[in-house]
């Protein structure tokens, strides 16, 4: 059984770097026609995709996000990651990554369990 | 590119059936057979409902069902239980330089 799991700091300073990532474990990030995303959920707000990226590096962002976000694949060690520089207290959160597939891009049927990361000083 | 537009929040009381509206364009849910819905429970991951439009992953009550009319998709949930009560997401595929578009979600009460 597919897993993934979130790691990273819990806690960001505004206008630091928010660096979070997915391990992968059960299968193989390189193996299938998958991408794999971020997503989160503000408090209070509803579900967001951040981005996703393939095995071959190739990434896709949400436009909201697109010029703020770094998503990473790292195939040896099956992870992928995600950056968000200059944080404010709108980047407050639970992360979630997930695989990202289906023909039209729109399942995301393998999911980490989330992390909260609060923006605060 | 904006968000699919789905109604705030839904109720109903057990054993009724309830309809979640989800509203994009022609370069979204009008113009694809790409339509997926999402459950998600506070504290838990969101979990896939229904794929593609009307499929159900394997799992699914076959209580939830989907469909779609022009730029409209739209999420049925028959016989509502309390454990229903939840979050619900549409996704679709778009045409824009990007994967994929969300709702805006909904909230499902049930009274």
């Amino acid at each position: 059984q597919l897993q993934l799991q979130e790691s990273g700091p819990g806690l960001v300073k505004p206008s630091e770097t928010l660096s979070l990532t997915c391990t992968v474990s059960g299968g193989s990030i390189s193996r299938g026609t998958y991408y794999w995303g971020w997503l989160r959920q503000p408090p209070g707000k509803g579900l967001e995709w951040i981005g996703s990226i393939y095995n071959n590096g190739r990434a896709f962002f949400n436009p909201s996000l697109k010029s703020r976000v770094t998503i990473s694949v790292d195939t040896s060690k099956n992870q992928f990651s995600l950056k968000l520089p200059s944080v404010t207290a709108a980047d407050t959160a639970v992360y979630y990554c997930a695989r990202h597939g289906g023909g039209g891009w729109t399942i995301f049927d393998f999911w980490g369990q989330g992390t909260v990361v609060t923006v605060s000083s | 590119q904006s968000a699919l537009t789905q109604p705030a929040s839904v109720s109903g009381s057990p054993g009724q059936s309830i309809t979640i509206s989800c509203t994009g364009t022609s370069s979204d849910v009008g113009g694809s057979d790409y339509v997926s819905w999402y459950q998600h429970h506070p504290g838990n991951a969101p979990k896939l409902m229904i794929y593609d439009v009307t499929n159900r992953p394997s799992g699914v009550s076959d209580r939830f069902s989907g469909s779609k009319s022009g730029n409209t998709a739209s999420l049925t949930i028959s016989g509502l239980q309390a454990e229903d009560e939840a979050d619900y997401y549409c996704t679709s595929y778009t045409n824009s330089d990007t994967l994929c578009v969300f709702g805006t979600g909904t909230k499902v009460t049930v009274l």
